[in-house]
C-alpha cells in the first residue's frame, strides 16, 4: 500500500515568508507525528496528533510554527516569518493507535530559507 | 528526560566484514528500542525495534540487535555487510506513552570495496 506522502518534496523560500508543508498518512492511521532534521543530526520531535486534536506540541520550538490536522488525516505543518535556522528536513511519520507505537516515515520535505 | 547517545559519527568497513553500531539511552523506564536508516533522499526505514521479551531481536535485510539493560545499550550488529548497506543509521527510544521518539545524531556507514 501507498506509504507517507509529504509535499513539497523541496521548498526554498526567502526570510520572513510563509510556508506550508503537506503530510499524507498511511490510510488508517490515526496517530501522525512531524519532526525536523538538521543538517548532521538526528531528527527531533516537533508534534504529535491523535485523530484530529495535538495531543503533544512540546517540541515546537516557537509560536512561529503550527500544525493542523483538520480532518484527522492530511496533516499540514505551518511556518510563520521563516528564519534562516528554519532550514531543515521536515518529517512526517504515521503510526496505527496503540501503546506499541511503530512510526513509519515519509520522504520529508527540505524546506530552504534563504 | 530520555537520551541516546550513538558514540560513532562515522564507521568504514569493508564489503563481507562484520558490523557492529552502538547505541546507549538513558530512559528511566523499561525503554521501547528502534533502529531506522536513512539512505539519501529517502525517509527513515525501521530495521527492528525492541519493547519486551527476547533481548537478541532480528531485524530486516539481515541486522540485529541486542538489549542489554545492564549496560543502557542496544548495539546493531550484521556479520556481513553488503555495498547497498552504507547509508545513515538511527537509534532511537520511545517515551512511555510511545508517542514521541528520541533519536541519536546517527552513524554514518561507509562500504569499502
Amino acid at each position: 500500500g501507498a506509504g507517507v506522502s509529504q509535499t513539497p518534496s523541496n521548498k526554498v523560500t526567502e526570510k520572513g515568508k510563509y510556508v506550508e508543508l503537506r503530510c499524507d498518512p498511511i490510510s488508517g492511521h490515526t496517530a501522525l507525528y512531524w519532526y525536523r532534521q538538521s543538517l548532521g543530526q538526528g531528527p527531533e520531535f516537533l508534534i504529535y496528533f491523535q485523530g484530529t486534536g495535538a495531543a503533544d506540541d512540546s517540541g515546537l520550538p516557537n509560536d512561529r510554527f503550527f500544525a493542523v490536522r483538520p480532518e484527522g488525516s492530511v496533516s499540514t505543518l505551518k511556518i510563520q516569518r521563516t528564519e534562516r535556522g528554519d532550514s531543515a528536513v521536515y518529517l512526517c511519520a504515521s503510526s496505527l493507535r496503540g501503546s506499541e507505537n511503530i512510526q513509519y516515515f515519509g520522504a520529508g520535505t527540505r524546506l530552504s530559507v534563504l | 528526560a530520555q537520551s541516546v547517545t550513538q558514540p560513532d559519527i562515522h564507521i568504514t568497513v569493508s564489503e563481507g566484514a562484520s558490523l557492529e553500531l552502538r547505541c546507549n539511552y538513558s530512559y528511566g523506564a523499561t525503554p521501547y528500542l528502534f533502529w531506522y536508516v536513512q539512505s539519501p533522499g529517502q525517509g527513515l526505514q525501521l530495521l527492528l525495534k525492541y519493547f519486551s521479551g527476547d533481548t537478541l531481536v532480528q531485524g530486516i535485510k539481515g541486522f540485529e540487535a541486542e538489549f542489554k539493560r545492564s549496560q543502557s545499550s542496544f548495539n546493531l550488529r550484521k556479520p556481513s555487510v553488503h555495498w547497498s548497506d552504507a547509508a545513515e543509521y538511527f537509534c532511537a527510544v520511545a517515551n512511555n506513552a510511545g508517542n514521541m521518539l528520541t533519536f541519536g545524531g546517527g552513524t554514518r556507514l561507509m562500504v569499502k570495496p
